[in-house]
């Protein structure tokens, strides 16, 4: 079965510090995508990775970065938490470079104090 | 530029009611896909059903039918004899980046919040 698991459920950080959310697969996918979720705005693209180390941007990547040093893994890092980066966070994973179905995690919703 | 419109933002039905969800798209590609994802109050998305540009024939599961037009642009979302359970977010999304040696991204609508009620 499918299985895409987020470190945490519930975050809450202060403004400045560095947070790192955690994203898991076990399917040999080798596509993962980190979204944050808006209300009113649906699900927006930080960034994705295609393979291991490498990564591109999404469509709103500023005061985000990522790291995949490993396939199954992906992490998604506020260097400096504000905020404006309060949000639910979704990590999803793909199986190849054709529109396959992406799989998603439970979610992180993050509050920045 | 890719663009999904869900313009309601919330239906509220009556179980046993049929309601269909709305999903417009735009795009340049003549190759492309859409997608459908049910987000439960639990958070997670969850996928419901994949279609290529290619096969404009309507797709029935269960409850739950797709009804794609191409003239339109449109992937409409019929749930019929809906129940409590169907109570969701639901999402549309469109494909991207076909071939592009990368990733292939989505690009989803805002959601249509679907309430149903005893």
């Amino acid at each position: 079965d499918v299985k895409v698991t987020q470190s945490s459920r519930y975050l809450v950080k202060r403004t400045g510090e560095k947070v790192f959310l955690e994203c898991v697969q076990d399917m040999d996918h080798e596509n993962m995508f980190w979204y944050r979720q808006d209300p009113g705005l649906g699900l927006r693209l930080i960034y994705f990775s295609y393979d291991v180390k490498m990564k591109e941007k999404g469509d709103i990547p500023e005061g985000y970065s990522v790291s995949r040093e490993k396939k199954e893994r992906f992490s998604l890092i506020l260097e400096s938490a504000s905020t404006n980066q309060t949000s639910m966070y979704l990590c999803a994973s793909s199986r190849d470079s054709l529109p396959d179905t992406q799989y998603f995690g439970p979610g992180t919703r993050l509050t920045v104090l | 530029a890719q663009k999904v419109t869900q313009a309601q933002t919330e239906i509220s039905v009556v179980e046993k009611e049929d309601v269909t969800l709305d999903c417009v798209y735009e795009t340049r590609d003549t190759t492309y896909y859409l997608f459908w994802y049910k987000q439960p109050p639990s958070g997670e998305l969850v996928f419901l059903i994949r279609r290529n540009s290619f096969d404009e024939q309507n797709e029935i599961s269960g409850r739950y039918s797709w009804n794609f037009q191409k003239s339109t642009s449109s992937f409409n979302f019929t749930i019929t004899a809906s129940q409590v359970v169907d109570s969701a977010v639901y999402f549309c999304a469109l494909s991207e980046g076909i071939n592009t040696g990368t990733a292939s991204k989505l690009t989803f609508g805002t959601g249509t919040r679907l309430q149903v009620t005893l």
